[in-house]
C-alpha cells in the first residue's frame, strides 16, 4: 500500500522560507508525478505544483516566483520550498501521486497533511 | 483560472439515504473530473477519474456522472463512514483547481 507523509516545521517566522519533505513507502517514484497541494484555512484547495519523476517541474503561477521543488529518488522523497513567507502561507500542505494512463494524469493517492503556521 | 462551482456546501443525510453533490466547471473540461473523500486529520482518498472511473477498491455505491461542465458525485445507500467531505478537482488544465468541498452530515 502506497503512503505518503508529509514532514518539516510547524511554524515559519514572516519572510523565512517554508521547507517540507513528502516520504514515500510501499511503491517507486517512478514513473509517477508528485505534487505539493494547500489548503488555507476557511479556504478551499490550492495546487502548489508537480514534480516529475525525472525531475522536472510545473508551478502555480500563482506562487511560481517563490517556490521550488526537489526530488531525492534514493531516499524515495520530493521536497517543496516556499521563499518569503506571509500569514497568506499559512495552511495545511499535502502531498500526493499522480499517475498518468492512457493519456490522462489523476491523483491517486494523498498524504495526511501538515499544518504550518507563518508566525513571529 | 478554471472555476469550480461545487454545491451544496453541505448536506444532512440519513444512513440509507442516497444523495447526490454537483461540480460546475466555469469552463469545459471534457471529462478531466475527479472526486475525492477527506475526513478530520486523514488524507484525502481517490474516489472517481475522468469523472466517472472508479479507483480500484471504492464501492460501486459511489458513481459519478457528466462532462463538459457538469458533472455530480452519488452515493447510494449511505453508511456511517461515508459521512465526511467532498470536493471535486479538474486536471484538464492548469493550474489544476478543486471545488470547495460539501459537508456530509449525518441527520
Amino acid at each position: 500500500q502506497v503512503q505518503l507523509l508529509e514532514s518539516g516545521p510547524r511554524q515559519v517566522k514572516p519572510s523565512e522560507t517554508l521547507s517540507l519533505t513528502c516520504s514515500v513507502s510501499g511503491g517507486s517514484m517512478s514513473p509517477f508525478f508528485w505534487n505539493w497541494i494547500r489548503q488555507s484555512p476557511g479556504k478551499g484547495l490550492e495546487w502548489i505544483g508537480y514534480i516529475s519523476y525525472t525531475g522536472s517541474t510545473y508551478y502555480n503561477a500563482s506562487l511560481k516566483s517563490r517556490v521550488s521543488m526537489s526530488l531525492d529518488t534514493s531516499k524515495n522523497q520530493f521536497s517543496l520550498n516556499v521563499d518569503a513567507v506571509t500569514a497568506a502561507d499559512t495552511a495545511v500542505y499535502y502531498c500526493g501521486r499522480e499517475v498518468c494512463s492512457r493519456g490522462t494524469c489523476h491523483f491517486d493517492y494523498w498524504g495526511q497533511g501538515t499544518l504550518v503556521i507563518v508566525s513571529s | 483560472d478554471i472555476q469550480m462551482a461545487q454545491s451544496p456546501s453541505s448536506l444532512s443525510a440519513s444512513v440509507g439515504d442516497t444523495v447526490t453533490i454537483t461540480c460546475r466547471a466555469s469552463e469545459d473540461i471534457g471529462n478531466f473530473l475527479a472526486w475525492f473523500q477527506q475526513k478530520p486529520g486523514k488524507a484525502p482518498k481517490s474516489l472517481i477519474f475522468d469523472a466517472s472511473t472508479l479507483h480500484s477498491g471504492v464501492p460501486s455505491k459511489f458513481s459519478g456522472t457528466g462532462s463538459g461542465t457538469d458533472f455530480t458525485l452519488t452515493i447510494s445507500g449511505l453508511q456511517p463512514e461515508d459521512f465526511a467531505t467532498y470536493f471535486c478537482q479538474q486536471y484538464n488544465i492548469y493550474p489544476y483547481t478543486f471545488g470547495e468541498g460539501t459537508k456530509l452530515e449525518i441527520k
